[in-house]
């Protein structure tokens, strides 16, 4: 495709519902990045892929957040047990290099609420 | 600990004139520095990049400047336009993270 997309766009979840939010990076961009976005604020990392490997994946807020990227390519972010301080949007990007100079790509974003 | 900060957090303009966003940062120690714009329930849009050995980077009306002694990087819009209004966001790259002040938004009045 021509640009980084997600999906879904919204999302509303119970409290305590998991949910998955899957990105597709541009075709053959090496490095892939989530990013939580809380209203009125710049977003804030989460977590790195370069192809398979996690390489960092200090910035999910607790335990219940997990993300995979198992071919290189897709990647979902999973939350489990949701909480009202989730509600957020995600934020994916990809960049086509692992080195960190490389300008990132971003998606449009998921938008969680968690009611 | 990287610190980014943008002032102002709002700013609403005439149509035509010329403004400058600000930028700052604690750490001089970046990779890049990149201007993004956001418009409500989009996603970010890349503006300009400068690498940390740059000093300015142009884009039409769109001019970036970085200097990394200061910790400060500026925006130029020339002649407004309220196509322009939106939310500006300067992002610095440490290591490979971006680190994101919280933004400026901006409203070109017609």
């Amino acid at each position: 495709g021509a640009g980084v997309s997600q999906s879904p766009r919204y999302k509303v979840a119970k409290r305590g519902q998991d949910v998955a939010l899957r990105c597709d990076p541009i075709s053959g961009h090496v490095s892939l990045f989530w990013y939580q976005q809380a209203l009125g604020q710049g977003p804030e990392f989460l977590t790195y892929f370069q192809n398979e490997a996690q390489l960092d994946k200090s910035g999910l807020p607790s335990d219940r957040f997990f993300a995979e990227r198992p071919e290189g390519s897709v990647s979902t972010l999973k939350i489990q047990r949701t909480q009202q301080e989730d509600s957020a949007v995600y934020l994916c990007a990809s960049s086509s290099q692992g080195a960190a100079s490389y300008e990132q790509y971003f998606g449009p974003g998921t938008r969680l609420t968690v009611t | 600990k990287q610190e980014v900060t943008q002032i102002p957090a709002a700013l609403s303009v005439p149509e035509g004139e010329n403004l400058v966003l600000n930028c700052s940062f604690t750490d001089s120690a970046i990779y890049n520095l990149q201007w993004f714009r956001q418009d409500p329930g989009k996603g970010l849009t890349s503006l300009l990049l400068i690498q940390s050995s740059q000093r300015e980077q142009t884009s039409g009306r769109l001019n970036a400047s970085l200097d990394k002694s200061s910790g400060r990087s500026t925006l130029y819009i020339a002649a407004s336009q309220p196509g322009d209004s939106a939310t500006y966001l300067c992002a610095v790259i440490s290591n490979y993270q971006l680190i994101w002040g919280a933004g400026t938004k901006l409203i070109i009045k017609p």
